[in-house]
């Protein structure tokens, strides 16, 4: 298996413009995160997915962040607004079950300017 | 509340020493543990685990972890350490049966030649 596949790797974008973050799963992993990692505040877990089903997305940081599972091979992170303060690197993680931990991506490093 | 520390931010090293790195938690409960690595520019990498069963738990890369319920420690061991573990390392606690896992702030570890 490739792994989870994240893109793009690098995003540059100006303030309010939309940005729309990609993810690919490990296929039969049953669980997707999105994670932002950022010096200040570390790992901060932003929502997850069971079987396609947002579960818990208590760490959206703001009406600004959505995120949708359209199937099992694929979830975005759309940040609409962006703002300078969402700058950070995005990861998604895949996981197949409670207590297996995680596969991460290589992760998105957002850029607003 | 749950919470998860790491006291050492920084640990330098020769190469072939040993190393320890700490982490901390506070649980009501036996939660699950993790020990993750990242090397730079790459999401994290799952070393090892814990959430029941034997309190030592091995795994890849060499790398071992003890849990010690009296202590809330989940530390961090390798017996020889190589120039390519140079790296942060986090640990990462969360309650079993739930993905809420909160993760420490990272370890970097320095190797010197």
């Amino acid at each position: 298996d490739a792994g989870v596949i994240q893109s793009p790797r690098h995003e540059v974008t100006e303030m309010g413009q939309e940005v729309t973050l990609r993810c690919k799963p490990i296929s039969g992993h049953d669980y997707l995160f999105w994670y932002r990692q950022t010096m200040m505040r570390g790992l901060e877990l932003l929502i997850y997915f069971n079987n396609n089903v947002p579960i818990d997305d208590s760490g959206m940081p703001e009406d600004r962040f959505s995120a949708k599972m359209p199937n099992a091979s694929f979830s975005t992170l759309k940040i609409q607004p962006s703002e300078p303060r969402d700058s950070a690197v995005y990861f998604c993680a895949s996981s197949p079950g409670t207590g297996d931990g995680y596969t991460f991506g290589s992760g998105t490093r957002l850029t607003v300017v | 509340a749950q919470s998860v520390t790491q006291p050492d931010i920084h640990i330098t090293v020769s190469e072939g020493a040993s190393l320890e790195l700490r982490c901390n938690y506070s649980y009501g409960a036996t939660p699950y543990l993790f020990w993750y690595v990242q090397s730079p520019g790459q999401g994290l990498q799952l070393l090892l685990k814990y959430f029941s069963g034997d309190t030592l738990v091995q795994g890849i890369k060499g790398f071992e972890a003890e849990f010690k319920r009296s202590q809330s420690s989940f530390n961090l061991r390798k017996p020889s350490v190589h120039w390519s573990d140079a790296a942060e390392y986090f640990c990462a606690v969360g309650p079993s049966g739930t993905y809420k896992y909160i993760f420490g702030t990272g370890t970097r570890l320095k190797v010197l030649a």
